[in-house]
C-alpha cells in the first residue's frame, strides 16, 4: 500500500524558515518523480514544486522560486521542502504527491499524503 | 502560463442525476489533463488522468472527455458519497495549474 506521510509543519514567523518532510512507503521511491502541492485555508490547490526521480532536476512556479527548495533522499525514501523567507501568503496545508507519467496521458498526481499545516504569522 | 477556467463554481444536484463539470484550457494541452475529488476534510484523490482514463478503484459512473481545449468530468448517477470539491489539473507545461474548483452538493 502506497503511503505518504508529511511532517514538519507548524507556526512560524514571517521571514523565518521551515523544512517539511515526506516519508514514502509501499513503492520503489527512486522510480518516481515527486511533488508538493498546497492549499490555503478555504482556497483551491496550487502546485509548489516537483523533482525528478534522481533529484537532478527541480521545477517551481514563480510564487516560490528562489525561496523554496525541493529535494529528496532516495536512500531514506524521503522528500523534503525547504521553505525560506516565509510570507503570510504561504500559510496553507502542504501535500506530498507522487507523480506518474504516461507517454500519451502525461503527468498526474496519483497518490497524495494527508497534508501538513504551515501557518506563517507573527 | 496556461489558465484553466473551471465551471460551474458550485453545483447542487439530486441523487441519481447526471452531473457535468468543465475545464477550459487557455491553449492546447493535449490529453495532459487530470481530475481530482476532494471530500470534506480529506486530501484530494485522483479520478481521471489523460483526460479520459479512469484511475484505479474509481467507480465507473465517473468519466472524462475532451473536445478541443474543453475538458469535462461527468458523473452519470450522482451518489451521496460524491459530495466534495472537484479540481482539474493541466500538467502540459510548467507552471502546472489547477482549475478553481467546483463544489458539488446534494439537492
Amino acid at each position: 500500500e502506497v503511503q505518504l506521510v508529511e511532517t514538519g509543519g507548524g507556526l512560524v514567523q514571517p521571514g523565518r524558515s521551515l523544512k517539511l518532510s515526506c516519508v514514502a512507503s509501499g513503492f520503489t521511491f527512486n522510480n518516481y518523480w515527486m511533488s508538493w502541492t498546497r492549499q490555503a485555508p478555504g482556497k483551491g490547490l496550487e502546485w509548489v514544486a516537483s523533482i525528478t526521480n534522481s533529484g537532478g532536476s527541480t521545477y517551481y512556479p514563480d510564487s516560490v522560486k528562489g525561496r523554496f527548495t525541493i529535494s529528496r533522499d532516495n536512500a531514506q525514501n524521503t522528500l523534503y521542502l525547504q521553505m525560506n523567507s516565509l510570507r503570510s501568503e504561504d500559510t496553507a496545508t502542504y501535500y506530498c504527491t507522487r507523480v506518474r507519467y504516461n507517454n500519451h496521458r502525461g503527468y498526474y498526481f496519483d497518490y497524495w499524503g494527508q497534508g501538513v499545516m504551515v501557518t506563517v504569522s507573527s | 502560463d496556461i489558465q484553466m477556467t473551471q465551471s460551474p463554481a458550485s453545483l447542487s444536484a439530486s441523487l441519481e442525476e447526471i452531473v457535468t463539470i468543465t475545464c477550459q484550457a487557455s491553449q492546447d494541452i493535449g490529453n495532459w489533463l487530470s481530475w481530482y475529488q476532494q471530500k470534506p476534510g480529506k486530501s484530494p484523490q485522483l479520478l481521471i488522468y489523460g483526460a479520459t482514463s479512469l484511475a484505479d478503484g474509481v467507480p465507473s459512473r465517473f468519466s472524462g472527455s475532451r473536445s478541443g481545449t474543453q475538458y469535462s468530468l461527468k458523473i452519470s448517477r450522482l451518489q451521496v458519497e460524491d459530495i466534495g470539491i472537484y479540481y482539474c489539473l493541466q500538467a502540459y507545461s510548467a507552471p502546472l495549474t489547477f482549475g478553481s474548483g467546483t463544489k458539488l452538493e446534494i439537492k
